[in-house]
């Protein structure tokens, strides 16, 4: 099976714009969880979705926002880009809700100057 | 604050060596799970320990989970170069969601 994927592996942005971050699961999982990593905060959950819905949400401000397909792949959108942004942008998904494991697709690094 | 805590943040042993790093959280889970991670790319899963288990071995991984004093440790038996990595522990709460991490141990492996 093919792992999680996640594209662009890399993105530079300036402040003030926004981005779109997309991420394929693994086929067959339907939940989708993103996390926002940086070397201060360290690993922070964003927001999870399953079925098309957003079950959870993290702590981040509503320039956060994501969504997810009838294919359980999923998007994440950041508008307004803050310095603050830059971080490496994890998605993992897993087979349902509950006590499963997570498996992680490579990251996207984004960078805002 | 976070659910998980790591400790030690860092650790540096020789090849062959054990390496342990300890977990420790504050409310009741469903379980917790460590992952590996090198050089700022994906979490690899490792292991998954249940609220009623007590210990799980996985190849060279031995967890266990003491529910009582909060804590899990994960050990690592007769370590290689290729296990320089860091190691993190999640959880999740009692209808295991709302995943948290833990800040990690980064652990050196010295060939």
């Amino acid at each position: 099976k093919a792992g999680v994927t996640q594209t662009p592996r890399y993105l530079i942005k300036t402040r003030g714009q926004q981005v779109t971050l997309s991420c394929s699961p693994i086929s067959g999982h339907r939940s989708v969880s993103w996390y926002q990593q940086t070397p201060g905060q360290g690993l922070q959950f964003l927001f999870e979705y399953f079925s098309e819905t957003q079950r959870n949400k993290g702590n981040f401000p509503g320039r956060f926002s994501g969504r997810q397909f009838s294919n359980s792949r999923s998007e994440m959108n950041v508008s307004t880009l803050e310095l603050g942004d830059s971080a490496l942008y994890l998605c993992a998904s897993s087979l349902a809700r509950g006590a499963y494991e997570q498996y992680f697709g490579p990251g996207t690094r984004l960078t805002v100057t | 604050s976070q659910q998980g805590e790591e400790d030690p943040q860092a650790l540096s042993i020789q090849e062959g060596e054990n390496a342990t790093m300890n977990c420790s959280y504050k409310t009741s889970i469903n379980n917790l799970q460590w992952y590996r991670q090198n050089s700022g790319r994906g979490l690899v899963h490792l292991i998954l320990i249940r609220s009623n288990e007590r210990e799980k071995h996985s190849g060279r991984l031995r967890v266990t989970l003491d529910t009582s004093k909060k804590s899990s440790s994960l050990l690592i038996t007769a370590s290689r170069a290729a296990d320089t990595a860091s190691y993190f522990c999640a959880t999740s709460d009692n209808y295991g969601q709302n995943f948290v991490f833990g800040p990690g141990t980064r652990l050196s492996v010295l060939p």
